[in-house]
């Protein structure tokens, strides 16, 4: 019965490599995100999507981008990896407008 | 499967109250449990806690671990309608993955 997951768990990958990572939610949410946590725990946004709208933050490259097949699929897609882009890539899912957010457990991705 | 529960699910104080807020988890592995305050979209950081006992201090919140009953306690002491937020609670088990609580919705009213 899980409400948010990700696939892969894990994921290593060389530099310049292109990856997606899946997210899927089972509790109707209307909006679903995509957060970067960096080695101090902090997490950062980098996209908000429901069926209206995509808010980027702009503050992400444009190597990553965001894909949702339906309403309860949000996969990230990362063209050129980078080293700086290893890190634990989290997706989350709540109703619009944003309440209580539901977070999957997280993908870590390696790049080498 | 890793499991966090954090109570209550909702709160309603008024400003000044102290406020406590609970998070009991099962993982395998445990590294670390983390607090978030969320606001908005983006949760914030607040707490990293890995040690039982030892209070972590921040202004009008602190946090303490007790891994032997498995459980953390966020407090606010005089609370103000800036707190008002849902505070998350977090559990980093062996593969640095998060397994995330419901989160505890509080609402502080003047």
């Amino acid at each position: 019965d899980t409400a948010v997951s990700q696939t892969p768990k894990y994921l290593v990958t060389q530099m310049g490599n292109d990856k997606s990572i899946k997210c899927e939610q089972n509790l109707g949410h209307d909006t679903m995100y995509w957060y970067k946590q960096d080695s101090k725990k902090f997490l950062k946004i980098m996209f908000s999507y429901n069926n209206k709208e995509l808010i980027i933050n702009e503050t992400v490259p444009n190597r990553f981008s965001p894909k949702s097949p339906d309403k309860a699929h949000l996969n990230l897609h990362i063209n050129s990896l980078e080293l700086g882009d290893s890190a634990v890539y989290f997706c989350a899912s709540s109703q619009d407008p944003p309440d209580k957010a539901f977070f999957g457990q997280g993908t870590r991705l390696t790049v080498v | 499967e890793d499991k966090v529960v954090q109570s209550p699910l909702s709160l309603v104080v008024h400003e000044g109250d102290t406020v406590t807020l609970n998070c009991s988890y099962e993982v395998t592995n445990f590294r670390s449990l983390l607090w978030y305050k969320q606001e908005k979209k983006a949760p914030t950081f607040l707490f990293m806690l890995t040690s039982s006992g030892i209070e972590k201090k921040s202004g009008r919140l602190s946090s303490i671990l007790d891994k032997k009953e498995l459980f953390s306690i966020l407090n606010i002491t005089a609370t103000q309608t800036g707190d008002s937020a849902i505070y998350l609670c977090a559990v980093e088990a062996g593969s640095y993955q998060l397994t995330f609580g419901k989160g505890t919705k509080l609402s502080v009213i003047p």
